[in-house]
């Protein structure tokens, strides 16, 4: 079955810091992969989507993720975070072959000191 | 705004009580997925309609249900509430609903249910 671990569930970083929020799956193929945030008391918003093609992903609000197949993970990255990044980031795995659900990572809450 | 929309968007009521939850799929969208966020569970998948039918079912307990309507809305009746109800309730939809779905979904804001 499909799974997907965010191994860090607080990370601070300062203001202007670079980030890097960790992503593994669990899946034989190559999987839709995709990363959310979610700002407290909102919805979750897609920040980018993985489905095949460049393994380096550009999303919204200066977001990029990278899919290592040799590693199994979708690490999402920014380059110098700001204070309007603090929110909840999730990584999920979309639809496979069998199944119709999109599974979620267990969140990575990011607090930005400023 | 996702185009997703929730109702309602806070609720409080008692133990042992029903309660309905409301969601509007984007324009088009066929495919409609339930999910349930609480502080020790995360986001935990209960259920998925495509065009009126069943598709997925996930960790949804037997008090409570869902359904699709033909407009495509959708409901999530929850019964014989309990204190660990209490929870964000969201929607979410996609254009599809087919396995190798290629669509990601779109979140409504969440229904906050506490159950006292």
């Amino acid at each position: 079955a499909q799974s997907v671990t965010q191994p860090d569930i607080h990370i601070t970083v300062s203001e202007g810091a670079s980030l890097e929020l960790r992503c593994n799956y669990s899946y034989g193929a190559t999987p839709y992969l995709f990363w959310y945030v979610q700002s407290p008391g909102q919805g979750l918003q897609l920040l980018l989507k993985y489905f095949s093609g460049d393994t380096l992903v550009q999303g919204i609000k200066g977001f990029e993720a990278e899919f290592k197949r040799s590693q199994s993970s979708f690490n999402l990255r920014k380059p110098s975070v700001h204070w309007s990044d603090a929110a909840e980031y999730f990584c999920a795995v979309g639809p496979t072959s069998g199944t119709y659900k999109y599974i979620f990572g267990t969140g990575t809450r990011l607090k930005v000191l400023a | 705004d996702s185009g997703v929309t929730q109702t309602p968007k806070h609720l409080i009521t008692a133990t042992g009580q029903r309660v309905t939850l409301r969601c509007s799929p984007r324009s088009g969208d066929l495919s409609v997925y339930w999910y349930q966020q609480s502080l020790d569970q995360g986001l935990q998948f209960l259920i998925q309609y495509y065009n009126g039918e069943e598709r997925a079912k996930g960790n949804i307990l037997e008090r409570f249900s869902a359904q699709q309507f033909p407009d495509l809305h959708s409901e999530l009746n929850l019964s014989s509430l309990e204190l660990g109800d209490s929870a964000l309730y969201f929607c979410a939809s996609s254009v599809r609903g087919g396995a190798r779905n290629t669509g990601e979904l779109f979140f409504g804001e969440g229904s906050r249910l506490t159950v006292l």
